[in-house]
């Protein structure tokens, strides 16, 4: 059972605006560790989508975006792209193992 | 640019040993510094931190694996390993490596993963 919350799903047509959701605690995101967010196709490798909360590693196109308050954060897809189909996964940092969380990934389908 | 990649047995009998080797390429260990990581995912699960080494060897393990992990960095070879004991059907799974970020906690460079199934 993974620590962060995530919901499994979620889906949008082209161009629309979807956003996913991550729980936390006040031992991970709540106690002001950062959250990052990844895209997985497998077989692949994940990819670095959103690092620090906010930032966009280069390379990664700018429709995509976070933002964090409290114990959640969220990743924010404008202008949704068939080829955004994918997992994602949120993951920060918790005290309370001294190591890094998962999220327990949501799958983006576009419609 | 920094690169990964996993090495090991893609076949482990229940109750053995599940060795993997990272390779990695476009720096040295020694003089990059960082955290390595493994982290796996399990069929139809998602992602699951395993464990961190620093380059000078200090670990950081996942409570729940803890255990039965050891991980090691050999910086002659430049690759750091992970050992998984007493492995059943439930460490089948894809293991990656991963390098974590200075600075923050966030994975930048990642391997391709590699496929272990633990079956007699």
């Amino acid at each position: 059972q993974s620590v962060l919350t995530q919901p499994p799903s979620v889906s949008g047509a082209p161009g629309q605006r979807v956003t996913i959701s991550c729980g936390g605690s006040s031992s991970n995101i709540g106690a002001d560790y950062d959250v990052h967010w990844y895209q997985h196709l497998p077989p692949k490798a994940p990819k670095l989508l959103i690092y620090a909360n906010t930032n966009r590693p280069p390379g990664v196109p700018d429709r995509f975006s976070g933002s964090k308050s409290g114990t959640s954060a969220s990743l924010i897809i404008t202008g949704l792209q068939a080829e955004d189909e994918a997992d994602y996964y949120c993951q920060s940092y918790d005290k309370s193992i001294s190591g890094s969380v998962f999220g327990s990934g949501t799958e983006v389908t576009v419609l | 640019q920094v690169q990964l990649q996993e090495s090991g047995p893609g076949l482990v009998k229940p109750s053995e040993t599940l060795s993997l080797i990272c390779s990695v390429s476009g720096g040295s260990i020694r003089t990059l510094g960082y955290y390595w990581s493994w982290i796996r995912q399990r069929p139809g699960k998602g992602l699951e931190w395993i464990g961190y080494i620093y380059h000078r060897g200090t670990t950081y393990y996942n409570p729940s694996l803890m255990s039965r992990i050891r991980m090691s960095v050999d910086t002659s070879r430049n690759q750091f390993s992970l050992n998984l004991t007493s492995v059943t059907a439930a460490d089948t799974a894809v293991y990656y490596c991963a390098k974590r970020r200075e600075g923050d906690d966030a994975f930048d460079v990642w391997g391709q993963g590699t496929k272990v199934t633990v079956s007699s």
